[in-house]
């Protein structure tokens, strides 16, 4: 089957313009999780989702990000009123039951620049 | 919280040479341990991971790594490095307990001489 697609690959925006990524888990997975990767910052931890709902938030920066999840599905992160610090690339994976059992499987991840 | 460290932010090994990257963890029990492979402009790929069972488990591409509790260690090794494994490594561990969050070391970036 198809492994984790993410959309699109590369996003340029404008600084305080809105961005939304989209990330197609594998089918069956019920745990997704976004990371971000910034030059010198290494992997961020940004959300993790359970089925549709988000157990653990502790990574979204600041309130100008969210993330939902519908139909067990599909997830969309949302940057609000973008800074160029967002700039980064931000990869989405899905487990069948989390990593507390299971290994992630990434998309290729979105590039993100604003300028 | 269980945190990742990667002592060596670069390695240089030459191609036919043996490569070793280190991985720490801190984490209160046993946690899942995973390596990942990046090449550039690419997302993760699995390497290896161990849940449990045998300490020294093989992953794809020749790698394998070992497990070691009392050093909180996870190295990955592979006897003979090939052009094709320049990239960035990187060691996580996850944890049910820790709310099934995956974290990361800061990486190992490979360069392999001819």
């Amino acid at each position: 089957g198809a492994g984790v697609s993410q959309s699109p690959s590369n996003k340029v925006t404008e600084k305080g313009k809105d961005v939304e990524l989209r990330c197609d888990p594998i089918s069956g997975h019920t745990a997704l999780y976004w990371y971000r990767q910034s030059l010198g910052q290494g992997l961020e931890f940004l959300i993790y989702f359970q089925g549709n709902s988000a157990p653990d938030k502790s990574g979204l920066p600041s309130d100008r990000f969210s993330a939902e999840r519908t139909g067990g599905s599909v997830s969309t992160l949302t940057i609000q009123r973008t800074q160029q610090e967002d700039s980064a690339v931000y990869l989405c994976a899905s487990s069948p039951m989390g990593t507390g059992g299971a290994e992630a499987f990434f998309g290729q991840g979105t590039r993100l620049t604003v300028v | 919280a269980q945190s990742v460290t990667q002592p060596d932010i670069h390695i240089t090994v030459s191609e036919g040479a043996s490569l070793e990257l280190r991985c720490n963890y801190s984490y209160g029990a046993t946690p899942y341990l995973f390596w990942y492979v990046q090449s550039p402009g690419q997302g993760l790929q699995l390497l290896l991971k161990y849940f449990s069972g045998d300490t020294l488990v093989q992953g794809i591409k020749g790698f394998e790594a070992e497990f070691k509790r009392s050093q909180s260690s996870f190295n990955l090794r592979k006897p003979s490095v090939h052009w094709s494994d320049a990239a960035e490594y990187f060691c996580a561990v996850g944890a049910m307990a820790a709310g099934n969050k995956l974290t990361f070391g800061g990486g190992t970036r490979v360069l392999v001489k001819p």
